[in-house]
């Protein structure tokens, strides 16, 4: 089974504070993503990444940035945390190629607050 | 530019009735269509798919999906729902010719199976 990981499940931070949430999956997929949940609107894509050390940016990557240094390894920074960034914080990632390359696989989730 | 609408914030049903969770989509050429499910505190779980072929796709679960070209939808089924089907749906679309795999959600439609 593919298995996505996310660092924590519940993180609590202040304003203006460095935060970073990783993700890990263990079966060699190219594609990683960064999604935020909130209620009525869904995920929305943050960032995603088709290789190590390529990203770009999704519908809403205001406020934050990425790093993947490694192909198994997908990190999502905010830089200066504020309120609004209070919210689920989902990873998934996807093959690039063969029968199962649409599917995208989930972690768990983060619920970050941002106090 | 890829969009899908979920019309249905809520969908409640009694055990044992039939379900149908409601989806359209707009793309500019073949969709590639899919459902996820999430439970409470969970990520969310891939369903079905419907890539190419015959326009009804089973998945997991007992659900099923019919694609539906003419009427751009995509809907959810389940011919006897269980209490244990009550989560959060969420329907997703991506263009064929769309680089990166990447998918737009819908903002999901919570359903209340009640006993």
């Amino acid at each position: 089974d593919v298995k996505v990981t996310q660092s924590s499940r519940y993180l609590v931070k202040r304003t203006g504070e460095k935060v970073f949430l990783e993700c890990v999956q263990d079966m060699d997929h190219e594609n990683m993503f960064w999604y935020r949940q909130d209620p009525g609107l869904g995920l929305r894509l943050i960032y995603f990444s088709y290789d190590v050390k390529m990203k770009e940016k999704g519908d809403i990557p205001e406020g934050y940035s990425v790093s993947r240094e490694k192909k198994e390894r997908f990190s999502l920074i905010l830089e200066s945390a504020s309120t609004n960034q209070t919210s689920m914080y989902l990873c998934a990632s996807s093959p690039r190629a063969g029968w199962d390359t649409d599917t995208q696989y989930f972690g768990p989730g983060t619920r970050l607050t941002v106090l | 530019a890829q969009s899908v609408a979920q019309p249905e914030d809520q969908v409640n049903v009694a055990e044992g009735n039939p379900l149908t969770v409601k989806c359209t989509y707009s793309v500019s050429g073949n969709p590639y269509l899919f459902w996820y499910v999430q439970y409470p505190n969970r990520g969310l779980q891939f369903l079905l798919k419907y890539i190419t072929g015959d326009n009804l796709v089973k998945g997991s679960y007992g659900f099923e999906a019919e694609f539906n070209k003419s009427q751009t939808s995509f809907h959810l089924k389940k011919p006897s729902a269980l209490v244990s089907d009550s989560a959060l749906y969420f329907c997703a679309v991506r263009e064929e010719n769309n680089a990166g795999n990447m998918l737009t959600f819908g903002g999901g439609t919570r359903l209340m199976v009640k006993p």
